[in-house]
């Protein structure tokens, strides 16, 4: 079992939706869990960092943690083509290091 | 958030040449820098951590000869491709983080081609 997975996609909504990221880990001893957004041809950047159950919101983004369950989500509300990019999901599994998730590739449509 | 510095954004070199790659951090002190390999349509690859004034962790399978990482300071480290080959050929990226933060903040990376 990876460590961290996330679905690949495509996952394809319209301009305006709601679009719904998703991500488990197997470490249950992980404490801190960000979500990047990196665009083609460039290196992740910061969107989203939650380190206790809940939800958590930023603007648009909210990210959603269920330590019992293991995973940690992440929702774009009015998503815009700009919005299209891979999402990547981290986890800091201690000794400092993040092990990431594959993506998952969204793509907003106008 | 953290600004980090990636030079160069892009470099072609020849087969068998060494390649250096500088990650600096702007505006805070990075204690410890993780440096990632990614080819297309793959996910980041951690490849070393480096904490300044000391030697670097390598990933298994990392050929720490190949890969040299030197953090001499708290804003700069460095990674030489020593000797590439074309397999070599990646999208590098160095990241840093704050001592008493989590977050990682990247750099822009540095898309090295070896012919």
């Amino acid at each position: 079992q990876k460590e961290v997975e996330q679905n690949s996609g495509p996952l394809s909504v319209p301009e305006g939706a709601i679009a719904s990221l998703n991500c488990t880990y197997s470490d249950r001893v992980s404490q801190s869990f960000f979500w990047y957004r990196q665009y083609s041809g460039k290196s992740p950047e910061l969107i989203m960092s939650i380190y206790s159950n809940g939800d958590k919101e930023d603007g648009r983004f909210t990210a959603q943690l269920n330590k019992a369950s293991q995973y940690v989500s992440l929702l774009i509300r009015d998503s815009q083509p700009s919005d299209s990019a891979t999402y990547l999901c981290a986890v800091n599994t201690g000794f400092q290091k993040l092990v990431f998730g594959t993506g998952t590739r969204l793509l907003v449509s106008p | 958030g953290a600004v980090v510095s990636q030079h160069p954004s892009w470099v072609i070199c020849k087969s068998g040449t060494s390649v250096k790659i500088e990650c600096r951090s702007l505006d805070f002190q990075a204690t410890t820098m993780f440096w990632y390999r990614q080819f297309p349509k793959q996910s980041l690859m951690l490849m070393a951590t480096s904490n300044e004034g000391s030697k670097a962790t390598y990933e298994q399978g990392v050929e720490k000869d190949k890969f040299l990482i030197n953090h001499a300071s708290l804003t700069l480290s460095t990674l030489t491709v020593t000797s590439a080959h074309p397999e070599d050929s990646s999208f590098y990226i160095c990241s840093a983080r704050i001592a008493w933060s989590p977050e990682a903040f990247f750099g822009q990376g540095t898309r090295l081609t070896v012919v």
